[in-house]
């Protein structure tokens, strides 16, 4: 079954222990991206990856790194993490870039930060 | 740059009644349109694209969406909702020069009562 898996579903964490939320997908798309969603603001990209090794800063890039270093994987990566990172996470995956092709979602990671 | 605005955070109505969600988008670059459709604690799933000819486009689950160019709107229309239609619904836009990013509306609650 085609699908892109998150891990951990829920996590509440403590100010500053770093974290890592993974994502993988089995359709061996190109591209992915993490995106977070809140109350009133929808979802906005926080970094996306057009293929292995290529990364790049979306829209609220701040506090998060990424890394690619194979196709199916591509964990979020929160350093020192901060309450106003608490949010829901989404992870998508598609074959091409441009959302052309059908983008697939994980179930997302609920996040909160104490 | 471009952006998305839901007109409506929130829509209440009876199953059976007719409804529309509205999407206005800006941008100085072609775009490509998409609505997605997020049920109670799942992930995002493709609803319907225009990515070119017929302005009108339908789901497969009897919502349908017009792209009008000159009114830069993309509103999501069903005749008759049922209250399986209850869920969260973003639209979405993509630049056609930019690789692959998705900008999301702050998203409409679609609330169906019986």
């Amino acid at each position: 079954e085609a699908q892109v898996t998150q891990n951990p579903r829920y996590l509440i964490t403590v100010t500053g222990k770093k974290l890592t939320v993974t994502c993988s997908q089995n359709m061996n798309h190109e591209y992915m991206s993490w995106y977070r969603q809140d109350p009133g603001l929808g979802l906005r990209q926080i970094y996306y990856s057009m293929n292995v090794e290529v990364t790049d800063k979306g829209d609220v890039p701040e506090g998060y790194k990424v890394s690619r270093k194979e196709k199916r994987n591509f964990p979020l990566i929160l350093e020192s993490p901060s309450p106003n990172q608490t949010s829901l996470y989404f992870c998508a995956s598609s074959l091409k870039p441009g959302g052309l092709l059908k983008a697939f979602f994980g179930q997302g990671t609920r996040l909160t930060v104490v | 740059a471009q952006s998305v605005t839901q007109l409506d955070s929130q829509v209440p109505v009876f199953e059976e009644a007719p409804v529309e969600l509205r999407c206005n988008y800006s941008s100085s670059v072609s775009v490509y349109l998409f609505w997605y459709v997020q049920y109670p604690n799942q992930g995002l799933q493709l609803l319907l694209k225009y990515l070119s000819g017929s302005t009108l486009v339908e789901s497969i689950n009897g919502f349908e969406a017009e792209f009008n160019k000159s009114q830069t709107s993309f509103h999501l229309r069903k005749p008759s909702v049922h209250i399986s239609d209850t869920a969260e619904y973003f639209c979405a836009v993509t630049p056609d020069n930019q690789g692959g990013k998705l900008i999301f509306g702050q998203g409409t609650e679609l609330s169906v009562k019986p």
